[in-house]
């Protein structure tokens, strides 16, 4: 298994500023994962964090909005820049262990007010 | 790409009854499917999984079944108890993809006692 550590686990912030969550790993993992869960709904992919390169976004999630850094194999962080309340939402990150076995943070609960 | 669907939405069952959830998905070339439990506040944990050269799994009161052909597959939970009752995502990846999941929308479960 793996332990994540996320933080924050929450904040409340204002419209137009600026988040940063991070993910700690306790041990090197090659693939490292974004998740948004809104409220009473299902997990959707944002990106894929890459080490050593530009994180790879799905449909619909954009780098300058969501820009994300993987320094190295145990880390990485996610920033959700210019904040708006449709913003307000579960931000996971996720590692894959065995190949296919996922294991999630605890989560940061994100409020824009 | 993948596109996974959930059924039902909602699931209230009586204590020592089953509880079946039922998942499509559309990528042929999907080849592992797991389950995740998430209790409220909480972050998601597998619960069971299975992979595309396996028909059934069992794990005492939790059983997948897997059906290549029609690309579905279920979750059955047998003899539920009230500490079964949280939400249940389903998920579709294939290893070509990167390993990372598609969720399904999740199914809201609720064992009275």
């Amino acid at each position: 298994s793996a332990v994540i550590s996320q933080k924050p686990s929450r904040d409340i912030c204002q419209r137009g500023t600026s988040l940063t969550i991070q993910c700690q790993v306790d041990s090197q993992v090659t693939m490292m994962f974004w998740y948004r869960q809104q409220p009473g709904q299902s997990l959707t992919l944002i990106a894929t964090a890459n080490q050593g390169s530009e994180a790879t976004y799905e449909s619909g999630f954009v780098i300058d909005k969501f820009p994300i850094s993987r320094p190295n194999l145990t880390f990485s962080t996610l920033t959700v820049s210019n904040m708006s309340p449709e913003d307000s939402s579960i931000y996971l990150c996720s590692v894959l262990l065995e190949w296919t076995e996922a294991f999630f943070g605890q989560g940061t609960r994100l409020t824009v007010v | 790409g993948e596109n996974v669907e959930q059924h039902p939405s909602t699931l209230s069952v009586q204590e020592g009854d089953s509880a079946v959830i039922k998942c499509t998905y559309s990528d042929s070339a999907s080849n592992y499917f797991p389950w995740y439990k998430q209790e409220l506040g909480k972050r998601p944990q597998l619960i069971i999984d299975i992979r595309s050269n396996v028909g059934e799994k069992k794990d005492q009161r939790i059983a997948v079944t897997l059906n290549k052909t029609a690309k579905h597959f279920s979750l059955h939970i047998t003899e539920t108890q009230p500490e079964d009752s949280a939400v249940y995502f389903c998920a579709a990846s294939r290893r070509a993809a990167g390993n990372k999941l598609t969720f399904g929308g999740g199914t809201r479960v609720l064992v009275k006692p």
